[in-house]
């Protein structure tokens, strides 16, 4: 069964540092997605960024990078120059990109300290 | 602007009434999702659609029926509603790799 796991309930980061959220998946598809998610305190969800399983490359955008570790099925998030607007629940997600069923992990909430 | 609406955004409802939550896109994706958020569990998908009138199960459709009669919308329907149906409900949609959330609708059922 596909599985999403995330380790840190909660993380605190000074403000400007660099920060890593983990993010280890659990699947026997070849062909898949791996997804992050921002969600502020408002409630909304906000996509970060995506990585293909077959992707070379880590996947960055802007202050966000996903270092993907394919053999050790790792997925993290890095962010960095932290800023106070960070602050907010961040969720890693699995698609297989055969279809659309996706699964979350429980997420890892972000503080950011000025 | 470029948006996934859903409504209503609240609801407190008694079990057993019969409710629908409408979600409607206007990006012209073909992908829309239905999930519910509860604390520590993350985001759970229910149903999913790939396409008008092709709907699938994610990994907690019971209690739960959907349809996607037009490519815009993706109702949600509780046909009979229980306590742990309570949740934050998010729609979303996608063109194929990331989605693009609602604002979520709060449902307490009584």
């Amino acid at each position: 069964a596909q599985k999403i796991t995330q380790t840190q309930p909660g993380m605190f980061v000074q403000e400007k540092e660099a920060v890593t959220l983990d993010c280890t998946y659990d699947t026997s598809d070849q062909s898949y997605g791996l997804f992050w998610y921002k969600q502020p305190s408002s409630g909304e969800m906000i996509f970060l960024i995506y990585q293909g399983s077959y992707d070379e490359q880590n996947a960055t955008e802007g202050r966000y990078s996903l270092n993907f570790q394919k053999a050790r099925k790792s997925a993290n998030l890095v962010i960095s120059a932290s800023q106070l607007g960070d602050s907010a629940m961040y969720f890693c997600a699995m698609r297989n990109t055969g279809g659309f069923k996706t699964i979350f992990g429980a997420g890892t909430r972000l503080f950011v300290k000025a | 602007e470029a948006q996934v609406t859903q409504n209503p955004r609240y609801l407190i409802t008694v079990t057993g009434k019969k409710l629908t939550v409408t979600c409607s896109q206007n990006m012209n994706h073909e992908y829309m999702s239905w999930y519910r958020q509860d604390p520590g569990l993350g985001l759970r998908q229910i149903y999913y659609s790939m396409n008008v009138e092709v709907t699938d199960k994610g990994d907690v459709p019971e209690g739960y029926k959907v349809s996607r009669k037009e490519k815009r919308n993706f109702p949600l329907i509780l046909e009979s509603p229980s306590p742990n149906q309570t949740s934050l409900y998010f729609c979303a949609s996608s063109p194929y790799y990331e989605q693009y959330f609602g604002p979520g609708t709060r449902l307490t059922v009584t």
